[in-house]
């Protein structure tokens, strides 16, 4: 039973260009949560993603937009990047309305320059 | 605003020693606090308290939640170079949305 999984693992972009990074839910799960880990930090919640809506935002700008498809998997796409958006973004799939563990991919470490 | 505070952010001791992780967190909505472990990239889940003073326990790990208090603790016995890693503590806030500490790095010298 595949975990989850996310791609690709490394991405280097400059300022100003977009990204689109993937990810595929444990087998089973339908909500996918997107995080961004800056280094030395936790992980910050951006968005998740049910029934192929956005069902809750934290405190992230409109740049940050994302997908769901009727698989279940999903994209975070970051446009107009800055060089505060370097991180690692971690993908976390989970049953809705079990409880509150998730399940977390490896991660897409961005690197923005 | 919402906030999970970890201490020590950072620790190092000799494999055989014990350590307990403090969490702290103020927050609205609150469900559940989890524990993670994070080695490379992929947070691993531990540990998902609900209720106060029910300690729950795998192998050497054990953690603990005081409602009244707003903390736990996670405890890790006879510690191995294995054992280190980042430790994260997470909040959940229904509908599974996680607020995360910091995090606590430890590092296990032979």
């Amino acid at each position: 039973d595949a975990g989850v999984t996310q791609s690709p693992t490394h991405l280097i972009k400059t300022r100003g260009q977009q990204v689109t990074l993937r990810c595929s839910p444990k087998s089973g799960h339908d909500t996918v949560s997107w995080y961004q880990q800056a280094l030395g930090q936790g992980p910050q919640f951006i968005f998740q993603y049910y029934e192929e809506e956005e069902r809750q935002r934290g405190n992230f700008p409109d740049r940050f937009s994302g997908h769901q498809f009727p698989n279940y998997s999903s994209e975070l796409n970051v446009n107009a990047l800055l060089l505060g958006d370097s991180a690692l973004y971690l993908c976390a799939s989970s049953w809705t309305g079990v409880n509150e563990k998730l399940f977390f991919g490896s991660g897409t470490q961005l690197s923005v320059l | 605003e919402d906030k999970v505070v970890q201490s020590p952010l950072s620790l190092v001791v000799h494999e055989g020693d014990t350590v307990t992780l403090n969490c702290s967190y103020e927050v609205t909505n609150f469900r559940s606090l989890l524990w993670y472990k994070q080695e490379k990239k992929a947070p691993t889940f531990l540990f998902m308290l609900t209720s106060s003073g029910i300690e729950k326990k795998s192998g050497r790990l054990s953690s603990i939640l005081d409602k009244k208090e707003l903390f736990s603790i996670l405890n890790i016995t006879a510690t191995q170079t294995g054992d280190s890693a980042v430790y994260l503590c997470a909040v959940g806030q229904g509908a599974q949305k996680l607020v995360f500490g910091q995090g606590t790095r430890l590092t296990i010298n032979p």
